[in-house]
């Protein structure tokens, strides 16, 4: 089974609408959530973190965590022909050889926002 | 310069070359990370270094070679490649701290290519 899982699209959503991006995990001691969007040929750029149950909202975006059903969601309003990227999220899990916690990354689902 | 950089963008080395990848951050975190991106597979976590003290090697092949001068510079030093360690490599640094752990912040990352 692996750490974390996102459905790997493409998800293509109509300009204005809402896009969901979901992404599941094994790791039930997990604490910290994250999404990153990396346009084509880019480094991931960190849009949102969650730590605790329940939405966080920043601007056009929300954040969703549900620790007891392990999954946490992106939702991204008004949808922008900027937000066509990929979405990783990344959740911290500890790593059983070393001992230390470490960000474990999805392989990330390929959003297009069509005009 | 600001935020996380990395030099060079592009590197196209053969397989008995021996070159260096540098990363400097500028945001006064206390951990930087060497990631390794290859297309369909999820961001892979190569060298971990907290405080300048190297706390994971996630069974990365002795042809990588990671330094760590001081908080703020990591090298990762190439030798002997081979062509499918062709990939974009990422470093990114973060401030541990109790309130927001494991926010990690990229560079624009360096695109190897082994001949």
């Amino acid at each position: 089974q692996k750490e974390v899982e996102q459905n790997s699209g493409p998800l293509s959503v109509p300009e204005g609408a809402i896009a969901s991006l979901n992404c599941t995990y094994s790791d039930r001691g997990s604490q910290s959530f994250f999404w990153y969007r990396q346009y084509s040929g880019k480094s991931p750029e960190l849009i949102m973190s969650i730590y605790s149950n329940g939405d966080k909202e920043d601007g056009r975006f929300t954040a969703q965590l549900n620790k007891a059903s392990q999954y946490v969601s992106l939702l991204i309003r008004d949808s922008q022909p900027s937000d066509s990227a990929t979405y990783l999220c990344a959740v911290n899990t500890l790593d059983a050889n070393f001992g230390n916690e470490k960000l474990t990354f999805g392989t990330g689902t390929r959003l297009t926002i069509i005009p | 310069e600001t935020g996380v950089t990395q030099t060079p963008r592009h590197l196209v080395m053969g397989m008995t070359n021996k070159k260096s990848l540098k990363c400097e951050q500028h945001l006064g975190h206390n951990a930087m990370y060497w990631y390794k991106q290859s297309a369909k597979k999820p961001l892979e976590l190569m060298f971990v270094y907290n405080f300048k003290e190297q706390t994971e090697n996630n069974s990365v092949p002795s042809r990588f070679s990671p330094e760590c001068p001081n908080s703020s510079h990591l090298f990762l030093h190439l030798h002997t490649l081979q062509p499918e360690d062709s990939a974009l490599y990422l470093c990114a640094s973060s401030q541990e701290k109790r309130l927001a752990p494991y926010e990690q912040y990229f560079g624009p990352g360096t695109r190897l290519t082994v001949t």
